[in-house]
């Protein structure tokens, strides 16, 4: 059974800082990864999509990575603002059962 | 583009009342899901559909019914509503059940009473 991980649960970080989210899975055979953000109230928002083939994706500040065989991805913030205080999801599509697993968030607070 | 448009945002019920949650994508999307998201549990899948026409249980499928007549709509059904059913309802969507970015709406926000 595929489980995703996102430790801590909360960060919190002065304005300017480039930061790192980590998401961490235990089944390897996937078939892409997919990062969220959650605003408080709202749906989720997709910010990247990354495929088992690849290793990286990119839109604008924010960087995506995956290691498939450590079972690990993270998300690079750079030069991180006010704005982009949220709850951040990784989910998991795992190709054994179909099945989207989503891990339980990162609640990132910038301060000003 | 609308996106995922989910309806209505809020709703309360009375415990054993039921209730159809509407969801409708314009992307021509062949899956769309439902979830529920409770505090500590996370999202978790009720119900899903690969094309119009099919439909398979998530996680969570207890309680709830969906159809799928047309592509662009996936309602939600409540048969008689507990309220262990409080939660936060999203519809998701995405281009086949293998391949593209999930996209969802806004959300319903559910209480049973």
């Amino acid at each position: 059974k595929q489980e995703v991980t996102q430790i801590p649960a909360a960060l919190s970080v002065p304005e300017g800082e480039n930061l790192v989210l980590n998401c961490s899975f235990t089944d390897s055979a996937i078939y892409n990864l997919q990062w969220f953000r959650q605003d408080p109230g709202k749906g989720l928002t997709s910010l990247l999509l990354i495929q088992s083939s690849q290793r990286e994706q990119t839109s604008g500040r924010l960087n995506a990575s995956l290691d498939k065989s450590s079972g690990r991805s993270t998300l690079y913030i750079a030069a991180s603002q006010p704005g982009d205080s949220a709850t951040y999801l990784c989910a998991v599509y795992t190709g054994a059962n179909s099945k989207l697993t989503f891990g339980k968030g990162i609640t990132l607070s910038v301060r000003p | 583009n609308a996106g995922v448009t989910q309806t209505p945002k809020f709703q309360v019920l009375k415990t054993g009342q039921s209730m159809t949650l509407q969801c409708a994508q314009d992307m021509n999307h062949e899956y769309m899901s439902w979830y529920r998201q409770d505090p500590g549990m996370g999202l978790r899948l009720i119900h899903y559909s690969v094309g119009a026409g099919i439909t398979d249980q998530g996680e969570v499928p207890n309680g709830y019914n969906v159809s799928r007549s047309t592509t662009e709509d996936f309602p939600l059904r409540l048969l008689s509503a507990a309220p262990s059913q409080t939660s936060v309802y999203f519809c998701a969507s995405r281009k086949t059940r293998y391949t593209g970015e999930l996209f969802f709406g806004e959300g319903s926000r559910l209480t049973v009473l």
